[in-house]
């Protein structure tokens, strides 16, 4: 079946450090991949999303490239801030019949410390 | 902006106690879901509708119900809480099944059960 991997954490670094959290992933047919951030006491967000492959998405300078070849959709951003600290949830999206079925991983902590 | 709505935000229940969790959205979204999360283990769908007056079962759907009466409202039950049911819940609503399908979630529900 369809599943996520991520690298679970807790990923601590020092501000202004780049960030890559890790996600690869198993699935039949061509899903749609989303990152979404979880606040602390808060629900999740959506961060960024690709639909294709190739495709790249990006917003608040983080960024992550839909990779078919290797089934990836790494998280990157090139300098972190305090503000950045929060859980980072892998997930894609696979139509079934009527339903697109989002598949979540694990979750991913991050600590940016100043 | 209200988006979507959970109340209550935290309760304590004694094992064998029901209640209700509410769920609203203002967005006229057709899907609604209900995940829990618990450490670990990411977001697990428990139950989800597909739109007014239907109902789907998720991954855990054993010891909920759920009522999808009018469009904006999601309501999940639990009858006869039970101490593994302790958790954080989150509503979730979007638009309808497409690639790229964006969910928006509600800040939370926590629940413990005694």
């Amino acid at each position: 079946g369809n599943s996520v991997t991520q690298m679970e954490g807790p990923v601590t670094l020092s501000e202004e450090a780049f960030l890559t959290i890790n996600c690869t992933y198993t699935a039949t047919g061509y899903p749609s991949l989303f990152w979404y951030v979880q606040y602390p006491g808060e629900g999740l967000q959506l961060l960024l999303k690709a639909t294709k492959a190739d495709d790249k998405g990006s917003n608040k300078g983080f960024e992550a490239t839909y990779r078919k070849e290797t089934t990836s959709f790494h998280l990157e951003k090139g300098s972190v801030q305090v503000s950045d600290s929060a859980v980072y949830f892998c997930a894609l999206s696979d139509r079934v019949t009527s339903y697109d079925k989002v598949i979540f991983g694990p979750g991913t902590s991050l600590s940016v410390i100043p | 902006n209200a988006g979507v709505t959970q109340t209550p935000k935290f309760r304590v229940l004694k094992t064998g106690q029901s209640m209700t969790l509410l769920c609203a959205q203002d967005m006229n979204h057709e899907y609604m879901y209900w995940y829990r999360q618990d450490p670990g283990m990411g977001l697990r769908l428990i139950h989800y509708s597909v739109g007014e007056g239907t109902t789907a079962k998720g991954e855990v759907p054993d010891g909920y119900n759920v009522s999808r009466l009018k469009k904006q409202n999601f309501l999940l039950g639990l009858e006869s809480a039970a101490p593994s049911q302790t958790s954080v819940y989150f509503c979730a609503s979007s638009y309808g099944p497409g690639s790229g399908n964006t969910i928006y979630f509600g800040e939370g529900s926590w629940l413990t059960v005694v």
